[in-house]
């Protein structure tokens, strides 16, 4: 069964370090997410990216935030400057209609 | 309040046991997902419904679009079906619930 794969799997990070999270989407899907859980938390809504641009993000996507596709498959999501609360866990997820989705088995992103 | 609301926030259960979740949404959607989360953070989705009810093995989805309600239900219940079932109300994202936090007890 086709996966959604994000690296790393757990990253540490100094504070006002800048991190990179990456996901390989299901490759004849069109619509892709981040979300993210901050611990004991429910899951959030960050952005979603259609046809190579962003097509709706949260209050949460703030200008340290920022999301790519840079060869076409890979999908990344930037955080420019981490604050101890950007400590959570990030999925992405892919989907193949806007109601089918796929989710990645996280990222667990830890900000010291 | 919250666009999703989940009931209850924890369930204990013995093996065997008749398990339902519920779920009531007060935005438009397109569909409604039942999530797994399993301790290690990795969320697996169970089911979509945009109508009527879906059956995969023990699991049981059920909707009522003209109330905003969801139901899943879980037969014969155990212990591996220990997690946290969040539901996901579909508009051009997901909006989740809180979880239930579910534990079924040999």
């Amino acid at each position: 069964e086709p996966e959604v794969t994000q690296t790393p799997s757990h990253q540490v990070t100094q504070m006002g370090q800048e991190v990179i999270l990456r996901c390989v989407p299901i490759s004849n899907h069109l619509y892709f997410y981040w979300y993210r859980q901050i611990l004991g938390q429910k899951v959030e809504f960050l952005v979603s990216f259609y046809n190579n641009e962003i097509s709706e993000k949260s209050e949460i996507f703030d200008d340290q935030f920022s999301v790519e596709r840079p060869d076409g498959s890979n999908f990344t999501l930037k955080i420019r400057s981490t604050k101890l609360e950007d400590s959570a866990m990030y999925f992405c997820a892919s989907s193949d209609s806007r109601y089918g989705y796929t989710f990645g088995s996280g990222t667990r992103l830890t900000v010291v | 309040k919250n666009e999703v609301e989940q009931s209850p926030q924890n369930l204990t259960a013995q093996e065997g046991e008749f398990i339902t979740i519920n779920c009531s949404y007060s935005v438009g959607i397109s569909a409604l997902h039942w999530l797994q989360q399993h301790p290690g953070g990795g969320i697996v989705s169970l089911f979509m419904l945009s109508s009527g009810k879906k059956k995969h093995g023990r699991l049981i989805a059920t909707i009522n679009i003209q109330e905003k309600h969801s139901s899943l239900h879980i037969t014969a219940s155990h212990p591996r079906d220990s997690a946290v079932y969040i539901c996901a109300a579909n508009t051009d994202k997901l909006i989740f619930g809180t979880g239930t936090r579910l534990q079924v007890f040999p």
